[in-house]
């Protein structure tokens, strides 16, 4: 079954630095979500992106956060200075239509810790 | 707006027992609802779906759920517990037409017990 990939599964890093959180969405799927669950909290919707853009952000989702889609498979989730608040576990989905028709797969998370 | 109300943030059952897992939404349009599993230490896994077709929904691993507009309900049911079913389980809306945001409810952690 196809699957939504995640890398890093952890990652730990300083307070100020900039992380870069990767996904590889399914290949057909043409719309692209970023997820974060801050401990013991609800799970939180970050941003979507299709064809290249951002279809809806999030408050959450400040000048301090970006994506990208690089190549053709890759999706990525930038934050350029790390706050301890955000440390979090970050989840990215994937789906094939933008109304859940066809559900939406999410992949396995990174763990994200800011010290 | 959308809203997801998961009404216990606990439940423990006996193996081999029913489990009900209640959840209520909000929705000013007509809602796509689903509910997703995540055991421990793992992602976040699709158990079963309604986007307005039929409104009892069977999922993966015996459990099913019944949309009912009347009572803004959907609830996950299992008529057997086995102990793999221990996990968290969040019930999610998305607006069917409004966008593709999808709004988690609290989460509500299953336990199975011998």
């Amino acid at each position: 079954e196809p699957e939504v990939t995640q890398t890093p599964s952890h990652q730990v890093t300083q307070m100020g630095q900039e992380v870069i959180l990767r996904c590889v969405p399914i290949s057909n799927h043409l719309y692209f979500y970023w997820y974060r669950q801050i401990l013991g909290q609800k799970v939180e919707f970050l941003v979507s992106f299709y064809n290249n853009e951002i279809s809806e952000k999030s408050e959450i989702f400040d000048d301090q956060f970006s994506v990208e889609r690089p190549d053709g498979s890759n999706f990525t989730l930038k934050i350029r200075s790390t706050k301890l608040e955000d440390s979090a576990m970050y989840f990215c989905a994937s789906s094939v239509q933008p109304t859940g028709a066809y559900g939406y797969t999410f992949g396995s998370g990174t763990r994200l810790t800011v010290v | 707006a959308q809203s997801v109300t998961q009404l216990d943030s606990h439940v423990s059952v006996s193996e081999g027992t029913p489990v009900l897992l209640r959840c209520n939404y909000s929705s000013s349009y007509s809602p796509s609802l689903f509910w997703y599993v995540q055991h421990p230490n793992k992602g976040l896994q699709l158990l079963l779906k309604y986007t307005s077709a039929a409104t009892l929904v069977k999922g993966i691993n015996g459990f099913e759920a019944e949309f009912k507009k009347s009572e803004t309900s959907f609830h996950l049911t299992k008529p057997s517990a086995h102990m793999s079913d221990a996990a968290e389980y969040f019930c999610v809306v998305s607006l069917t037409g409004g966008g593709n945001k999808l709004t988690f409810g609290t989460g509500t952690q299953l336990k199975v017990e011998l």
